[in-house]
């Protein structure tokens, strides 16, 4: 089954740091760019960052950029994002999704919640 | 970067009807458009890509038509299961971008 699964997140602090972790199966995962979206509480949904299939190339939405890291282990099937400095703004479900190359995320995760709150 | 206007924000239908979703880009996106269902508490799920082609296993009452700056999505008789929020997705660059959802209520 083609499937990802995201975990790391939690409830932080104003200013605090917190590691996304997306594991990925059913697919080679080598040959997908992969992304991140998220969604805060009642809101749509915000692209957040993509990664090529050998991190060949990277892209950040302005709200996060120089706080947000995403990068991936091929050899572990795994994609992640690092996030530093986080706001309440932040606060979020946040989405690993498969990018099928053709305009379109065919593959979401269950999503992850991170709650930015002192 | 690109910004994505749909339209209406909110629909009200019965079960059996026509329903029309449009999404306007503020540039050019060619066919780099994609629609998504979203239930609530789950993540959304891809309808169609490309603005016209269907995604494998969904139900042909869905369609995608546009190109450019203009897209419709149309779901030609609705089903309960169909009463959701939609999303649209600019694929074409980077930022890439979402309208802000059209939710679906029965009437």
């Amino acid at each position: 089954e083609v499937q990802v699964v995201e975990s790391g997140g939690g409830l932080v602090k104003p200013g605090g740091s917190l590691r996304l972790s997306c594991a990925a199966s059913g697919f080679i995962f080598t040959n997908y760019i992969m992304n991140w979206v998220r969604q805060a509480p009642g809101k749509g949904l915000e692209w957040v960052s993509s990664i090529g299939s050998d991190s060949n190339y990277i892209y950040y939405a302005d709200s996060v950029k120089g706080r947000f890291t995403i990068s991936r282990d091929n050899a572990k099937n795994s994609l992640y994002l690092q996030m530093n400095s986080l706001r309440a703004e932040d606060t979020s479900v946040y989405y690993c999704t498969r990018d099928m190359g053709a305009g379109g995320f065919d593959v979401w995760g269950q999503g992850t919640m991170v709650t930015v709150s002192s | 970067d690109i910004h994505m206007t749909q339209s209406p924000s909110s629909v009200s239908a019965s079960v059996g009807d026509r329903v029309t979703i449009t999404c306007r880009a503020s540039q050019g996106l060619s066919s780099w458009l994609a629609w998504y269902q979203q239930k609530p508490g789950k993540a959304p799920k891809l309808l169609i890509h490309g603005a016209s082609t269907l995604q494998s296993g969904v139900p042909s009452r869905f369609s995608g038509s546009g190109s450019g700056t203009d897209f419709t999505l149309t779901i030609s008789s609705l089903h309960p299961e169909d009463f959701a929020t939609y999303y649209c997705h600019q694929a074409s660059s980077f930022p890439y971008t979402f309208g802000q959802g059209t939710k679906l209520e029965i009437k």
